[in-house]
């Protein structure tokens, strides 16, 4: 099992700033997920983040809006550039070992 | 997008069996069926997953069909802290790391 610690857990920014959100495991990882989950919406997925190499964005998300950092096997920061209110959701970070994922607690976000 | 389909609300009443349906005609031999679920405001939580061969843990039982083109959570006795919204995932075969989440089924346990 891996215990996966998200910071901050939620904030209130002004359009037009930035925000990084933390994402921290307890255990050496290969590949980190990075989630976001609009009010009432499933889960998308945005990127994968391999350490030693830059993350793979999905369809639609892009490393100038959301870069991101994979300094080591346990560590990876995901940054909500230039935020508008419809960045408002919730981002998660994900790993996977064979057999299943596992999920911080989120990060709730509002653009004001 | 998802490969699957399931109904977007159930409601089952406590101490009862809640079964959960999922369809995913499309799937592939070697392909499993995974199966999370996501409590109000907190992340998902892995259930269960299989194959071929009906499952069973501590958490739910998976019922898969013979074609395999359809499968069903069974909770076997749902309490109110089961209310959340269960998620039927396929990943794909050569990255089963990759999950695409459909919309789920939101269930709600009635005292």
């Amino acid at each position: 099992s891996a215990v996966i610690s998200q910071k901050p857990s939620r904030d209130i920014c002004q359009r037009g700033t930035s925000l990084t959100i933390q994402c921290q495991v307890d255990s050496q990882v290969t590949m980190m997920f990075w989630y976001r989950q609009q009010p009432g919406q499933s889960l998308t997925l945005i990127a994968t983040a391999n350490q030693g190499s830059e993350a793979t964005y999905e369809s639609g998300f892009v490393i100038d809006k959301f870069p991101i950092s994979r300094p080591n096997l346990t560590f990876s920061t995901l940054t909500v550039s230039n935020m508008s209110p419809e960045d408002s959701s919730i981002y998660l970070c994900s790993v996977s070992d064979r057999t299943e994922a596992f999920f911080g607690q989120g990060t709730r976000l509002t653009v004001v | 997008d998802a490969k699957t389909t399931q109904p977007p609300s159930m409601d089952c009443a406590e101490g009862r069996a809640a079964n959960l349906p999922c369809n995913h005609s499309t799937i592939s031999g070697n392909e499993y069926v995974y199966w999370y679920r996501q409590i109000h405001s907190q992340g998902p939580q892995y259930i269960i997953h299989g194959l071929k061969n009906n499952e069973t843990n501590e958490m739910a039982s998976l019922i898969i069909t013979e074609d395999r083109k359809s499968s069903t959570l069974i909770l076997p006795h749902a309490t109110l802290r089961d209310t959340a919204v269960y998620y039927c995932i396929v990943p794909n075969a050569g990255n089963n790391r990759k999950l695409i989440w459909g919309l789920g089924t939101s269930l709600a346990v009635n005292p």
